[in-house]
């Protein structure tokens, strides 16, 4: 079975200091990975995915994820932090073969911005 | 226009009682998913119906039955209810049934009181 761990529940960063939110993933075979988005009260909203091609994706907001496959690593990173980043972010692995996939959630990493 | 619409928003009942969660999505998918998120902000997904049948089913007690009347919407009914029933319950579609190739969109969240 495929998963991901979270390594941080919290991260705390000052507005214009560089974001790092750790993910490691467990998986038998080349996965698919994702980083979702959830502000407080809302849905989940996708950031960027990686499914086999860059290994550096380029997300939304500034946000961008780079898979190491030697490290097991798909780390969120963003240059610099601004207030409306503070969320929970997931990072995401999919399971299954092409007609059964199903998203696999890490734990969460609360991000805290301070201004 | 709302993506994906959950009714109502906050449902507080008492235990032993039945409950229906409706979901509705404008995207024109034709895959459709119920997720649970716990306290601990832990996500995991419950169901998932593509083209109205039923895909995925987690090992959820039978006390959950989603029912999908039509592609666009796709119903959560729990009976019974009990104090661990208590959660934040996501809907989310997608425009196929691959998750790694489809993002998911997700719902506002129906937050689910047991008391």
């Amino acid at each position: 079975a495929q998963s991901v761990t979270q390594l941080d529940s919290h991260v705390s960063v000052s507005e214009g200091t560089p974001v790092l939110l750790r993910c490691n993933y467990s998986s038998s075979y080349s996965p698919s990975l994702f980083w979702y988005v959830q502000h407080p009260n809302k849905g989940l909203q996708l950031l960027l995915k990686y499914t086999s091609a860059a290994t550096l994706v380029k997300g939304i907001n500034g946000f961008e994820a780079e898979f190491k496959k030697s490290e097991t690593s798909f780390h969120l990173t963003k240059p610099s932090a601004h207030m409306s980043d503070a969320a929970e972010y997931f990072c995401v692995v999919s399971e299954g073969n092409t007609g059964f996939q199903k998203l696999v959630f890490g734990t969460g990493t609360r991000l805290l911005v301070s201004p | 226009d709302t993506a994906v619409s959950q009714t109502p928003k906050y449902l507080v009942t008492q235990m032993g009682n039945d409950k229906s969660i409706k979901c509705e999505q404008n995207l024109g998918h034709d895959t459709m998913y119920w997720y649970k998120q716990d306290s601990k902000k832990f996500l995991k997904i419950m169901f998932s119906y593509n083209n109205k049948e039923l895909i995925i089913n987690e090992t959820v007690p039978n006390r959950f039955s989603p029912k999908s009347p039509d592609k666009a919407h796709l119903n959560l009914h729990i009976n019974s209810l009990e104090l661990g029933d208590s959660a934040v319950y996501f809907c989310a579609s997608s425009q196929g049934r691959a998750a790694s190739s489809y993002e998911q969109y997700f719902g506002p969240g129906t937050r689910l009181t047991v008391t």
